[in-house]
């Protein structure tokens, strides 16, 4: 069974400019979550989805945005980059509905804005 | 507001010795979840193990083993024999019950490395 993929797995941007990050859940997942981790904060939670809807959010700007597919699949964006969103972004998929399941995480996707 | 404490950052042991990580949770919830992950240096995180906040028995998983303490707050981690495989960055999390979705609160982390 296909774990999570997450591409592309290394970018370089400059700021002002924004990214898009894609997220392929395991086959049959329907919830996909995105963390965002840094060396500084931490892991931190960014958004939820489940069925194509966001369920729930962090505490993040605006400039921080995702979507869900038909298919599952995810995307997140994140608008006018800033030096501090340099990070690795986790996304991590799920068979359930509720918070009782596990998640299975992808490898991430290691952004560097310069 | 949810909290996770990880007080250690990084531990260092010699291949074969016990090592146990500590994880505190702060929440007011009446039910929750527990998590422990590992991170390799992959960078996917690998899931462990969930625990409730009814259930509050210990577990044993081959060397792994696991302490939750209602009282104290702790759900703390022990590896049994420590192995260089074991070398990770190993993470504690809380999940409300009451919330839609799938949310975790991670801790800072313990940056576990065994020599051989």
């Amino acid at each position: 069974k296909a774990g999570v993929t997450q591409t592309p797995r290394y970018l370089i941007k400059t700021r002002g400019q924004q990214v898009t990050l894609s997220c392929s859940p395991i086959s049959g997942h329907r919830s996909v979550s995105w963390y965002q981790q840094t060396p500084g904060q931490g892991l931190q939670f960014l958004f939820e989805y489940f069925s194509e809807t966001q369920r729930n959010k962090g505490n993040f700007p605006g400039r921080f945005s995702g979507r869900q597919f038909s298919n599952s699949r995810s995307e997140m964006n994140v608008s006018t980059l800033e030096l501090g969103d340099s990070a690795l972004y986790l996304c991590a998929s799920s068979s359930r509905a509720t918070n009782t399941g596990e998640l299975f995480f992808g490898e991430g996707s290691r952004l560097t804005v310069l | 507001a949810q909290k996770v404490t990880q007080a250690q950052t990084e531990i260092s042991v010699v291949e074969k010795e016990d090592v146990t990580l500590d994880c505190v949770y702060e929440t007011r919830d009446t039910t929750y979840y527990l998590f422990w992950y590992k991170q390799p240096p992959s960078g996917e995180l690998v899931f462990l193990i969930r625990r409730n906040s009814f259930d509050e028995q210990n577990e044993i998983s081959g060397r792994y083993s696991w302490n939750f303490q209602k009282s104290t707050s702790s759900f703390n981690f022990t590896i049994t024999a420590s192995q260089v495989v074991d070398s990770a960055v190993y993470f504690c999390a809380l999940s409300l019950a009451n919330q839609a979705g799938t949310a975790l609160i991670f801790g800072k982390g313990t940056t576990l490395s065994v020599s051989s």
